[in-house]
């Protein structure tokens, strides 16, 4: 199937401190894709879907000033979590649509970034 | 609004023996049921699905049957297997949101030998 990766899969860092994390479609051309937190044996929850050459639409409750979200190319997107503090110490999972796949079941899955706020 | 609820794990389990992990949903119209498995290390993988009612998806010995009038789609193995140890995600995409998908909490199985 279909690969997705994330870079880096886990990231430590200071409070206070800006945190880029990369999400890529490594054999398809991604025009959607969609960014997702998960707090330990919680549901993952979407932030926001990425739409390539467009702005990214987020959902209630997010802050789009501190989750910037950027998808300059049909194969990256890439969530900057500025000013990290302790709180947005989470898993964040990215997910890529197939445009040439029909169906509501056409995202492809990275593994994941770990980031951790001292 | 939406939403899914599955239960808590983990479950732990003999090799061999019969799994099922609890999904119930509430949800608007008709929306697309979900189950995806996430094998440690790596991403979510869509294991089956169901976009009606009544439907069973099924892959891999695993079965789930859309069930309307519960609003539930449990899913099911009669035999697991070392190899089934993973995290398991209900999930659903409403009519109205192609794309978006809603998930459950998780569920961790683990089998032993």
């Amino acid at each position: 199937g279909a690969v997705v990766s994330q870079h880096p899969s886990w990231v430590i860092c200071k409070s206070g401190t800006s945190v880029k994390i990369e999400c890529r479609s490594l054999d398809f051309q991604a025009t959607t894709m969609f960014w997702y937190r998960q707090f330990p044996k919680q549901s993952l929850m979407l932030m926001a879907t990425s739409n390539e050459g467009s702005k990214a639409t987020y959902e209630q409750g997010v802050e789009k000033d501190k989750f910037l979200i950027n998808h300059a190319s049909l194969t990256l997107s890439t969530l900057t979590v500025t000013s990290a503090h302790p709180e947005d110490s989470s898993f964040y999972i990215c997910s890529a649509r197939d445009p040439d796949r029909v169906g509501p079941d056409t995202q492809y899955f990275g593994p994941g970034t770990r980031l951790t706020v001292l | 609004g939406d939403s899914v609820t599955q239960m808590e794990g983990p479950v732990t389990l003999s090799e061999e023996a019969f799994l099922t992990i609890n999904c119930t949903y509430t949800a608007t119209g008709y929306p697309s049921l979900f189950w995806y498995v996430q094998y440690p290390g790596e991403g979510l993988q869509l294991l089956l699905k169901a976009t009606k009612a009544d439907d069973k998806g099924s892959n891999k010995g695993f079965e789930a049957t859309y069930r309307k009038e519960t609003t539930s789609f449990h899913l099911e193995k009669g035999s697991v297997q070392v190899s089934d140890s993973a995290v398991y995600f209900c999930a659903l995409n409403a009519a109205d949101s192609w794309g978006k998908l809603q998930f459950g909490s998780g569920t961790q199985v683990v089998v032993t030998p």
